[in-house]
């Protein structure tokens, strides 16, 4: 079966500094892989996403993510992060069952706290 | 414009009310989702619609009825409601240009549906 991990419930940070909020996956075959962000009482809005090819992508507001496929890791990244980041990030895998789809597995989400 | 369209914002009612959610987006998309989430929880899966053909039903209660009268355009009709089913609801949609597609699926905003 297919599925997503994110190991932290939560990760603090502090303004300026780095951040990564970490996904693992389990698919067999190639994992087309996703990150969206939460706000409080809001829909999810897509940071990015690996289909193929390079294994850094990079997406929306300064975000990028790693491919790892050795580790089957795909973890989001910041080099300085703002108190603005502070939301709940959910990895996701693209379920490539024949019955599935357009259906995507969702890791548990990340809580991720900025402090100024 | 990758825009997603949800109406009413919030929704209040009773056990015995009949309600819908309307969803629309103007992207062209193919395909098109509802979504339930519970505070803090990744979205879980109700339905899918593929060129207005329902394709995925994740075995939800009958008291939610999905209907896509055109491409556009996502209802989810709301009968007999129990206090248990308060929660976000989501719309998204997608290209959907075959059946492995790697497109991402956008969000709409929610609708906040509290059963009294």
């Amino acid at each position: 079966a297919q599925s997503v991990a994110q190991p932290e419930d939560q990760v603090n940070v502090a303004e300026g500094n780095p951040l990564t909020v970490k996904c693992t996956y389990s698919v067999s075959g190639n994992p087309y892989l996703f990150w969206y962000v939460q706000y409080p009482n809001r829909g999810l809005q897509f940071l990015l996403k690996y289909i193929t090819g390079d294994n850094l992508v990079k997406g929306s507001y300064g975000f990028e993510a790693e491919f790892n496929k050795s580790q089957t890791s795909f973890h989001l990244k910041k080099p300085s992060a703002l108190v603005s980041d502070s939301a709940l990030y959910f990895c996701a895998v693209r379920d490539k069952g024949s019955s599935n789809t357009g259906k995507l597995i969702f890791g548990q989400g990340t809580t991720l706290q900025v402090k100024p | 414009d990758t825009e997603v369209t949800q109406t009413p914002k919030h929704l209040v009612m009773g056990m015995t009310n009949k309600k819908s959610l309307k969803c629309e987006q103007h992207m062209g998309h193919r395909a098109m989702y509802w979504y339930k989430q519970k505070a803090k929880k990744p979205p879980e899966l109700m339905f899918v619609y593929s060129y207005e053909k329902l394709s995925i039903n994740e075995s939800v209660p009958s008291r939610f009825s999905p209907e896509c009268p055109n491409s556009s355009l996502l209802n989810l009709h709301l009968h007999a409601l129990q206090p248990e089913d308060s929660a976000l609801y989501l719309c998204a949609s997608s290209q959907e240009r075959s059946g492995y597609s790697t497109d991402t699926q956008y969000f709409g905003p929610g609708t906040r549906l509290t059963v009294l």
